[in-house]
């Protein structure tokens, strides 16, 4: 079985800065898929980004990143440049390549961004 | 297409009674899941159907709870005899398997409180 583990429970930063929100995962899996999704007060969950573990290349969308180290099994979230919209609570979530889409997710953590 | 839909958004119940929640999927996708997230918490998978067959069940979907997805359109989520315990936030989403991973779009949620 899979576990996905979300250290920070919460996290503030003022905008336009950088913060990195930490995640680390436990398989015996050796390809699967990592991402961040982002769940809005009162909205919808929506995936922010997804890293493949067979690519070694870091996955980046706009101004988020990620850093993808599988040998230590962390999936770490960097946004840059944050944006008052960027208030959300952000949880990891794991899954296998083959089999069904089934998440596995964290206990999220809950990022504020300050004016 | 305006994406997931669930219905209704928030249910409050008196413990004993059954309840159902309806989830509308993006059109062309062909699997569909459902989640519980108590607060606090990650979503916790609970099952899910490719078309109309159900797949896959979790250990937390104890005896009285009960999902159908008729002819592979909407889902429909039965709870009886309703416990104080099954307040939750109960999750849909839904995903286009086309080989690798799919990426699942989650709907708002349907919102249960048990008094």
């Amino acid at each position: 079985a899979q576990t996905v583990t979300q250290s920070q429970p919460e996290m503030s930063v003022q905008e336009a800065e950088t913060v990195t929100l930490s995640c680390t995962y436990d398989t015996s899996e050796s390809n699967y898929y990592l991402f961040w999704y982002k769940q809005p007060p009162s909205r919808q969950m929506i995936l922010v980004i997804r890293q493949e573990a067979y690519k070694q290349q870091n996955a980046t969308e706009n101004r988020f990143s990620v850093n993808f180290q599988k040998a230590a099994k962390s999936f770490s979230l960097k946004i840059s440049d944050s944006q008052l919209g960027d208030t959300a609570m952000y949880f990891c979530a794991f899954m296998k390549s083959f089999g069904n889409e089934k998440l596995t997710f964290g206990t999220g953590t809950r990022l504020t961004i300050i004016p | 297409d305006t994406g997931v839909s669930q219905n209704p958004r928030h249910k409050i119940t008196k413990r004993g009674q059954n309840v159902t929640f309806r989830c509308d999927p993006i059109s062309e996708h062909n699997r569909l899941y459902w989640y519980r997230q108590t607060l606090g918490q990650g979503p916790e998978f609970l099952t899910y159907f490719q078309n109309e067959a159900q797949l896959e069940k979790s250990r937390l979907l104890s005896d009285r709870f009960s999902a159908e997805r008729p002819k592979g359109s909407f889902s429909t989520l039965e709870i009886q005899r309703t416990e104080q315990g099954d307040s939750a936030m109960y999750l849909c989403a839904s995903s286009f398997r086309q080989g690798g991973s799919g990426e699942l779009f989650f709907g708002e949620g349907s919102r249960l409180t048990v008094l």
